[in-house]
């Protein structure tokens, strides 16, 4: 069954701490991209990717940082110089730029 | 600046009216437009799409859209109100390769 895949569903980090959030494809498609939802905000994008090993930030990347050193991968790192990361965040692929995103379940991340 | 705008955070409809959500954009001659769909904690599942062509589109779970160039407006319809249809839609626009949304529209469902 193709999709995307995000895990985990909920992330819990503390003051200081890395954590990265996982996003996989098998929809073979070269674009990726990584959005950040907050209530009454809609969706930000924080970083995207048209191809593998290339990435471009979006209009809120400080405070994260993402790799894409496989087709079907593109993982989030939320990292500790970013203050407010309490959000849902949305992994999303499409065929190619200026095309269709689909878009995974999504990762529920909160600061203990 | 590229901005999709969704006037209506919130509407509230009853099962069996009909539906018309808002959106407005405002960048491109021809551009390319979404609406998609979100359940509490999921993800987004794409509704319809304009890229060129007719003016009205028909989407998934009896939903359409219509494109008024005159009114930089892309407007999301649908006839008979069904309870699941519960959730918050968002409008979005590519621009250049990133996709620009709306800050969405929650709609509720009376019985």
């Amino acid at each position: 069954d193709g999709g995307i895949t995000q895990s985990p569903k909920y992330l819990f980090r503390k003051e200081g701490q890395n954590v990265t959030l996982s996003c996989e494809q098998n929809l073979n498609h070269d674009a990726m991209y990584w959005y950040r939802q907050d209530p009454g905000q809609g969706l930000r994008l924080i970083y995207y990717s048209q191809i593998v090993n290339d990435f471009q930030k979006g209009d809120i990347a400080e405070g994260y940082s993402v790799s894409r050193e496989k087709k079907e991968s593109f993982p989030l790192t939320v990292t500790s110089a970013q203050k407010n990361p309490t959000a849902f965040y949305l992994c999303a692929s499409s065929i190619q730029g200026r095309d269709i995103q689909y878009f995974g379940a999504g990762t529920r991340l909160s600061v203990l | 600046a590229q901005s999709v705008t969704q006037p209506d955070i919130h509407i509230t409809v009853s099962e069996g009216a009909s539906l018309e959500l808002r959106c407005n954009y405002s960048y491109g001659a021809t551009p390319y437009l979404f609406w998609y769909v979100q359940s509490p904690g999921q993800g987004l599942q794409l509704l319809l799409k304009y890229f060129s062509g007719d003016t009205l589109v028909q989407g998934i779970k009896g939903f359409e859209a219509e494109f008024k160039r005159s009114q930089s407006s892309f407007n999301l319809r649908k006839p008979s109100v069904h309870w699941s249809d519960a959730a918050e839609y968002f409008c979005a626009q590519i621009y250049g390769n990133k996709l620009v949304f709306g800050a969405g529209t929650i709609l509720r469902v009376k019985s």
